[in-house]
């Protein structure tokens, strides 16, 4: 079955400095993958997503990511944190392009960003 | 923001009621997926409608039904709530193609006592 974990429930950063939310994957045949910010009392907002192609996926509000085949991660980052960047970030990933494209989330990471 | 819209934002039922949650579309869209999200938790599939049909369905038993409507609206029906239905009801539409992505709206936010 397919599934996403995100190992750390809360990541601290301290504005300005770079940052990294991690996601693992497992999954049988290629990974669709996915990340959302959830801001407090919203809905998901997409950032950003892998289908095929570039290891490194540029997305939204300078948010990118790292697709390791090897490694089985796609972790999210960004250059330079800030404030407003503070949210929680949920890593998904798609049950395949033939069946029901239903997502699979992980349990979320809250980053925090520190003035 | 999306142009996915959600109805009502905020819902108060008791034990045993029944409950309906809307949701439209995003213009050029035509499939809608319904996930739960508990408190501290990662949103859950429960189930996609395309063409006016269910398209799969997640581990949510009966008592969660839905519809599609000729214009890609969709509602979640929930009967006989339990307690532990209290959720944030997150919608979500895409196009039917194999690099779709799903948008979601702002999500119900519906409290059983």
């Amino acid at each position: 079955a397919q599934s996403v974990a995100q190992p750390e429930d809360q990541v601290n950063v301290a504005e300005g400095n770079p940052l990294t939310v991690k996601c693992t994957y497992s999954v049988s045949g290629n990974p669709y993958l996915f990340w959302y910010v959830q801001y407090p009392n919203r809905g998901l907002q997409f950032l950003l997503k892998y289908i095929t192609g570039d290891n490194l996926v540029k997305g939204s509000y300078g948010f990118e990511a790292e697709f390791n085949k090897s490694q089985t991660s796609f972790h999210l980052k960004k250059p330079s944190a800030l404030v407003s960047d503070s949210a929680l970030y949920f890593c998904a990933v798609r049950d395949g392009p033939y069946n029901t494209d239903k997502l699979i989330f992980g349990t979320g990471t809250r980053l925090q960003v520190f003035p | 923001e999306t142009g996915v819209t959600q109805s009502p934002t905020h819902l108060i039922k008791t034990r045993g009621q029944q409950v309906t949650l809307r949701c439209s579309s995003q213009s050029g869209h035509n499939t809608v997926s319904w996930y739960q999200q508990a408190l501290g938790q990662g949103p859950q599939f429960i189930f996609q409608y395309y063409r006016e049909e269910e398209n799969g369905r997640g581990n949510f038993p009966p008592r969660f039904s839905g519809l599609q409507f000729p214009n890609y609206s969709s509602e979640l029906n929930v009967n006989a709530l339990e307690l532990d239905d209290s959720a944030l009801y997150l919608c979500a539409s895409s196009f039917r193609q194999l690099q779709e992505t799903q948008y979601f709206g702002p999500g119900t936010r519906l409290l059983v006592l």
